[in-house]
């Protein structure tokens, strides 16, 4: 499958700072989607983003959509102890885009 | 709610021992697969099935085969397990961009 590269890979922040993470491909995607794993559970999804551009929100985060739709980023303001976790950034790599590749993830750890 | 359920939440098995991850949802979902997850390597798809008997490989699906018999079941084989699958298994399971994951099964093999 096509690889994502996502960064960094881990991030040691304090309470109420913002995080910023990316991901990158070098081949275009037309979907972006970003989950969240918590400790000991399944990913699950956060945002999806259908169009180069747009940018989307969901609480505390924001996730964008790259112009070049070859990336994409999320942010998340004002971190809190429960944000912990590994962030997934994923696309669809077949044409039916029945199949996820996903990128390495980003291990966040928030010290209160 | 989409519920996928994995069998075990740990196991540890022997070098050698044939292995049954079993994964079962409950919302008539077509599309089910399964992700290997290793530190800094992300999620890699091992297999995926898109209807009952049918199934493709993903991106590394040496060592592993799978099975579904049944919609709602979608299980992973290891027909004799080695210590490089000890990992994190998940399964998925998937309508329109909604992928639903289980909890995961942490495999030791040793």
């Amino acid at each position: 499958g096509q690889q994502l590269n996502q960064s960094p890979q881990s991030m040691f922040i304090q309470e109420g700072e913002d995080v910023s993470m990316n991901c990158t491909s070098s081949s275009i995607f037309n979907t972006w989607l970003w989950y969240k794993q918590d400790p000991g559970e399944g990913p699950v999804l956060l945002i999806a983003l259908y169009k180069a551009g747009e940018l989307t929100s969901n609480g505390r985060l924001t996730a964008q959509f790259g112009i070049t739709r070859k990336d994409s980023f999320l942010n998340i303001s004002a971190s809190i102890p429960s944000d912990v976790g590994i962030y997934f950034c994923a696309g669809p790599y077949n044409n039916a885009g029945n199949m996820l590749t996903f990128g390495g993830g980003t291990r966040l750890m928030v010290k209160p | 709610d989409v519920k996928v359920t994995q069998s075990s939440r740990y196991l540890v098995k022997r070098t050698g021992e044939k292995v049954f991850l079993e994964c079962v949802q409950d919302m008539d979902h077509e599309n089910m697969f399964w992700y290997r997850q290793d530190p800094g390597l992300g999620l890699r798809l091992i297999y995926f099935s898109y209807d009952v008997k049918m199934k493709e490989k993903g991106d590394i699906p040496e060592g592993y085969s799978v099975s579904r018999e049944k919609k709602e079941r979608f299980s992973l084989i290891l027909e004799s397990a080695s210590t490089n699958q000890t990992s994190m298994y998940l399964c998925a399971s998937r309508i329109g961009n909604g992928y639903t994951f289980g909890s995961g099964t942490r495999l030791t093999v040793v």
